[in-house]
């Protein structure tokens, strides 16, 4: 397994398109988190699954976000009508529940989304 | 909800010198974690701390929980480049919560 992957790993995209993110998890790890990190801040949370059922999403920035894992697998990471202040890196953890003591997450390189 | 101040926000040190960086929380803590990363990177999990008064360290990094549990250090020794990076603490509260984390302290190493 050769950890979290990421893709892409940059997205430029025009204001007012849709962009998707994709996360491969660690393929043992049964939970996924997404986070969002702007420059000079520390990660944001903003959803996570526990196999494909979504545990939170509340923390989603806004009804634009969505988040899906449909077989409890891999994750997609959805924005719609991107907005300037979208552009942030997003990044996927993930990590298997009970375990967190002896590894913490996983974490991902992170997709970087640059809104013009 | 649980919000962890860092301090300092940035730290530059000569290559060789100790340095110590501060995460202090707003409640109780479950767990504490450390991470690094690298600029435009992902973290980089360094250690886990959940016993009040507990001490952990792997290689020069060692790192340290209060006995309240609302504090911790983390302390490098002898610096060296490959330590530059931004040091995040993350926290949870309950065991089975997402982790919160804290701003980040950006750590430069001269030669």
């Amino acid at each position: 397994d050769t950890g979290v992957s990421q893709d892409p790993r940059h997205k430029i995209t025009k204001r007012g398109q849709n962009v998707t993110f994709r996360c491969d998890p660690i393929s043992e790890h049964n939970r996924l988190y997404w986070y969002r990190q702007t420059l000079g801040q520390g990660p944001e949370f903003l959803t996570y699954f526990q196999n494909e059922a979504q545990l939170e999403k509340s923390r989603l920035l806004s009804d634009r976000f969505s988040a899906e894992r449909p077989k409890g697998s891999f994750s997609t990471l959805e924005i719609q009508r991107t907005e300037q202040g979208d552009s942030a890196m997003y990044l996927c953890a993930s990590s298997l529940e009970g375990t967190r003591g002896r590894g913490g997450y996983t974490f991902g390189s992170g997709t970087r989304l640059t809104v013009v | 909800s649980q919000e962890l101040e860092q301090s300092p926000q940035s730290l530059i040190v000569q290559e060789g010198k100790n340095l110590t960086i501060n995460c202090t929380s707003s409640k109780t803590l479950y767990g504490l974690y450390w991470y690094k990363q690298k600029y435009g990177e992902g973290l980089i999990f360094l250690m886990m701390l959940q016993k009040g008064g507990e001490e952990k360290s792997h290689e020069k990094i060692t790192a340290k929980l209060d006995e309240k549990k609302q504090q911790s250090s983390l302390h490098i020794t002898a610096s060296q480049p490959s330590h530059a990076g931004i040091y995040l603490c993350g926290a949870d509260n309950s065991g089975n919560t997402p982790l919160v984390f804290g701003k980040g302290t950006r750590l430069s190493v001269i030669a």
